[in-house]
C-alpha cells in the first residue's frame, strides 16, 4: 500500500489560495489520490479524486506531476469555513473485490481573518 | 445530512456490557467499512466487508464482531470493551467493480458514533 506523508498542519488567512502537499513515493500503477475534508465530530467529506495531470470541480483542483509520486490540493479563496483537517488517500482500484483505504496523518488547515 | 446512517450518535457503556453499532445505507454500495478514530488522529481502518463478507481484519481484537446481514446493513458488535476503546466509530461505503474491471469510487462516510467506555 503506498504510504502518504503531509504537512501535519499550515495556517491561511481568509480570501488566499491554499496548497497542502502529500507525498506518495511508492503509488502503484492503478491507484487513484483522494482528497477527503473532516470537520470536529463528523465522518471525513469526499473533495476530489484523480489519477493524473489536473483535475478540478467547483471546490478544489489537484495538480499531479507526471511521475505521481505526490499530489497538491488547491483551495482557492479560503473561508473560515474552510477549518479543518484535509487528508489524501492513495488506494488500489476495486476489481470485483473492496481495497484497503488507510488514511495518512492529515493536515489540519486554520483558517483566520 | 449524509447518505450513511450510524446509530446511536453517542454511546456509553461500561466495561462489562455488551452493545451493537449500526450503519445503513441505501445506495446499493456493495462494500462496507468500520474505521476508529482517538482525538486528533487519522481513521484507522478496522474491517471491510465486500459483497456481504468479511474481506479484511486489521487485526482487530475479538472484543469488537463484525456483522453485514444484508447489502444495507453493517453491525459492530462490542462486547468486555476497554476504556481505551473509547474512540469516534466511523461506518463508510463505496461500490464495488465487477467483473474484473478496475473502478474506482470514494468512500461515503457516517458521521459516527462517539463511543465512551467507563
Amino acid at each position: 500500500l503506498a504510504k502518504t506523508t503531509q504537512p501535519i498542519s499550515m495556517d491561511s488567512y481568509e480570501g488566499q489560495e491554499v496548497n497542502i502537499t502529500c507525498s506518495h513515493n511508492n503509488i502503484a500503477t492503478n491507484d487513484y489520490i483522494t482528497w477527503y475534508q473532516q470537520f470536529p465530530s463528523q465522518g471525513p467529506r469526499f473533495i476530489i479524486q484523480g489519477y493524473k495531470t489536473k483535475v478540478t470541480n467547483e471546490v478544489a483542483s489537484l495538480f499531479i506531476p507526471a511521475d505521481r509520486k505526490s499530489s497538491t490540493l488547491s483551495l482557492p479563496r479560503v473561508s473560515l469555513s474552510d477549518t479543518a483537517v484535509y487528508y489524501c488517500l492513495v488506494g488500489a482500484s476495486n476489481t470485483g473485490t473492496a481495497s484497503k483505504l488507510t488514511f495518512g496523518t492529515g493536515t489540519r488547515l486554520q483558517v483566520t481573518l | 445530512d449524509t447518505e450513511v446512517t450510524q446509530t446511536p450518535k453517542h454511546l456509553v457503556m461500561g466495561m462489562t456490557n455488551k452493545k451493537s453499532l449500526k450503519c445503513e445505507q441505501h445506495m446499493g454500495h456493495r462494500a462496507m467499512y468500520w474505521y476508529k478514530q482517538k482525538a486528533k488522529k487519522p481513521p484507522e481502518l478496522m474491517f471491510v466487508y465486500s459483497y456481504e463478507k468479511l474481506s479484511i481484519n486489521e487485526s482487530v481484537p475479538s472484543r469488537f464482531s463484525p456483522e453485514c446481514p444484508n447489502s444495507s446493513l453493517l453491525n459492530l458488535h462490542l462486547h468486555a470493551l476497554q476504556p481505551e476503546d473509547s474512540a469516534l466509530y466511523l461506518c463508510a461505503s463505496r461500490p464495488v467493480g465487477q467483473g474484473g474491471r478496475s473502478y474506482n469510487s470514494p468512500l461515503h462516510f457516517g458521521n459516527g458514533t462517539r463511543l465512551t467506555v467507563t
